[in-house]
């Protein structure tokens, strides 16, 4: 089974600097998908990035962005010019890419929530 | 643009009680899912459904059922609430799986107080 460990429950950064937040995954597929979900507090969970393993260009999304190392099976979250509007928990997850039915569930990681400070 | 929605955001219930979650999608979406949330836990799959009249468990499925009659509408069912079932419930959809490039969609999630 594939597990998810982001190892930093809470981190913290000054506004405008950046940030990066860290991921590890275990699984014996070739081939998923790899995603940064955000949730801010009281509000709806948002994908934030998405990345596929067969792909070695790291994903990015304005002031988003991956490192993703797939041999080390690692896949880091960095964040640019941190905002206010930027705090909130961040939830690493995988999907593997199959297509069949119930290999479309995520897998998450327990989450690290950011703060940033003005 | 998807949106998921679900019946209410904040319930408080008593032990013994049956409750029931409601989730609807409107992107006619074949695969609907059920997450618990809790502190130092992350999301946990409860059960999810690929199709009409169709579930699987996922890993933490005692103490729920489910139920799914219409491919927009996914319920999830508390049989007999307990306490250690007080917790963030999140629903969320899934497009065709040729939609590689797609991924979960979440509702705004129901806080579970059993009392």
């Amino acid at each position: 089974a594939q597990t998810v460990t982001q190892s930093q429950p809470e981190m913290s950064v000054q506004e405008a600097e950046t940030v990066t937040l860290s991921c590890t995954y275990d699984t014996s597929e070739s081939d998923y998908y790899l995603f940064w979900y955000k949730q801010p507090p009281s509000r709806q969970m948002i994908l934030v990035i998405r990345q596929e393993a067969y792909k070695q260009q790291n994903a990015t999304e304005n002031r988003f962005s991956v490192n993703f190392q797939k041999a080390a099976k690692s896949f880091s979250l960095k964040i640019s010019d941190s905002q206010l509007g930027d705090a909130a928990m961040y939830f690493c997850a995988y999907r593997s890419a199959l297509t069949q039915g119930g290999s479309e569930k995520l897998v998450f990681g327990k989450g690290t929530k950011l703060t940033v400070n003005p | 643009d998807v949106k998921v929605t679900q019946s209410s955001r904040y319930l408080v219930k008593r032990t013994g009680e049956k409750v029931f979650l409601e989730c609807v999608q409107d992107m006619d979406h074949e695969n609907m899912f059920w997450y618990r949330q809790d502190p130092g836990l992350g999301l946990r799959l409860i059960y999810f459904s690929y199709d009409v009249k169709m579930k699987e468990k996922g890993d933490i499925p005692e103490g729920y059922s489910v139920s799914r009659e219409k491919k927009e509408r996914f319920s999830l069912i508390l049989e007999s609430a307990s306490t250690n079932q007080t917790s963030m419930y999140l629903c969320a959809s899934f497009g065709p799986p040729w939609a590689a490039q797609e991924t979960q969609y979440f509702g705004p999630g129901t806080r579970l107080l059993v009392l």
